[in-house]
This record gives structure tokens, C-alpha cells and sequence, in this order.
């Protein structure tokens, strides 16, 4: 079992759904990450939240909305995506300043 | 910028026999660190080894070493005494150490072990 917890595992929705993604941790990290990874390829970072303030934003299209309610918590909020938006959503999180990220299983997201 | 090069897409190996996974950096940060995680096909990311730029020593982590060799730019993984289990995708990332907290991930190697 990983230390981060994400849910759901799996999503189905339709392109004009709103949905939103839930990432918890309790390790005391300040830093937490949004990646999205297509098969067979490596994680694509999306968002980084830093002592709950977005601190990286990698020109992601604005149907993909992170919340950082607090450092536990970290939300990504779906809404009108699109086929190519289907993929893995993996979490992550780490000490502000120090390594290593502790990634969740990941909610596989498929949009229909 | 950093960039990660994996050139095994893919490794074939028999049980209990040690494998080298390769990987070769490129980065401009003065201070960066080295990663291996380790992603079985039902998808969490498993953290492995890390590898400070600074570190006299190369990282042991059970069966796992990373062999850092600065000045090649390579940190390659070795598993030792390989298990059915090991079977999976396996990526090597950079961080460095100022500015942003990006990890930059290589293309991955498929690691199968055969019994």
C-alpha cells in the first residue's frame, strides 16, 4: 500500500461531465504534484503545489483545475474534457525542498 | 534543462540472475539528484534508489545499487538476484536543485524475468 492515496481508481465520463480527482497524504510533505501519463510513455508533470500554493503550472489547458484545499489534500478538477485527455493521473508528493516523490497507484481516467 | 536517456527499451532476463538497467543524464544544475522508480503494469510508481549529485558513495537500497558515475553522466541501476516480481517497467529521472521541483523522466525500460 502506498502513503499516498488516491481515488477513484478508475473513472468513466462523458465530455460534458464535471469530475474531480482526490489525492490525501499524512506524511508531513509541503510539496505535491499532478503528472499525467499515456501508455507506454513516462509521466508528463502537470501542476506543482508548494506549502499549498501553485508553484508550477506546465501550460496545462484549463479543463484540468488543481486545488490545494490544505497540505494534505490536493483535488483536480475535470471538467469538458476530451478523448485525449484519457490517461493515468498520478499524484505525488514530497518535503518542499528535498527528494524523493511518493507517487499514489494512480486513478486511470478514460473519457468517452 | 535536463534530459534522461534510456536505450533498453526493453531487457529479457532469467531468474536470480543481476540485471543492469542503463541510463545516462544531461543537466545544467550544479547540484541535481538521480532517481530509479519502478511502475508494474498495474500502474502505481514505486520509488526505488536515489542518488545525491554530491554523494561520495553510490546508493544501496537492498537488491537495488545505482552505479553513479559522475563523470560519464550515467547512473545505471543493478538488480541483484532477481526476482518474478521485478518484472516491469522501470524509469530513471533528474531533479536538480534550484528552481523548479520538475522531475524529468527517461522513456522507460520493460523489464521482464524469465523463470
Amino acid at each position: 500500500d502506498t502513503e499516498v492515496t488516491q481515488t477513484p481508481k478508475h473513472l468513466v465520463m462523458g465530455m460534458t461531465n464535471k469530475k474531480s480527482l482526490k489525492c490525501e497524504q499524512h506524511m508531513g510533505h509541503r510539496a505535491m504534484y499532478w503528472y499525467k501519463q499515456k501508455a507506454k510513455k513516462p509521466p508528463e508533470l502537470m501542476f506543482v503545489y508548494s506549502y499549498e500554493k501553485l508553484s508550477i503550472n506546465e501550460s496545462v489547458p484549463s479543463r484540468f483545475s488543481p486545488e490545494c484545499p490544505n497540505s494534505s489534500l490536493l483535488n483536480l478538477h475535470l471538467h469538458a474534457l476530451q478523448p485525449e485527455d484519457s490517461a493515468l493521473y498520478l499524484c505525488a508528493s514530497s518535503h518542499a525542498s528535498s527528494p524523493p516523490q511518493h507517487f499514489g497507484d494512480g486513478t486511470r481516467l478514460s473519457i468517452l | 534543462a535536463q534530459k534522461i536517456t534510456q536505450t533498453q527499451p526493453g531487457m529479457f532476463v532469467q531468474e536470480k540472475e543481476a540485471v543492469t538497467l542503463d541510463c545516462t543524464y544531461d543537466t545544467s544544475d550544479p547540484s541535481y539528484g538521480l532517481f530509479w522508480y519502478k511502475q508494474p503494469s498495474s500502474g502505481e510508481m514505486i520509488f526505488l534508489i536515489y542518488q545525491g549529485s554530491y554523494d561520495q558513495q553510490n546508493a544501496t537500497e537492498g537488491r537495488y545499487s545505482l552505479n553513479f558515475q559522475k563523470a560519464r553522466k550515467s547512473a545505471n541501476l543493478v538488480i541483484s538476484a532477481s526476482q518474478l516480481g521485478d518484472s516491469a517497467m522501470y524509469f530513471c529521472a533528474t531533479r536538480g536543485f534550484q528552481g523548479a521541483q520538475k522531475l524529468v523522466f527517461g522513456q522507460g525500460t520493460r523489464l521482464t524475468i524469465n523463470p
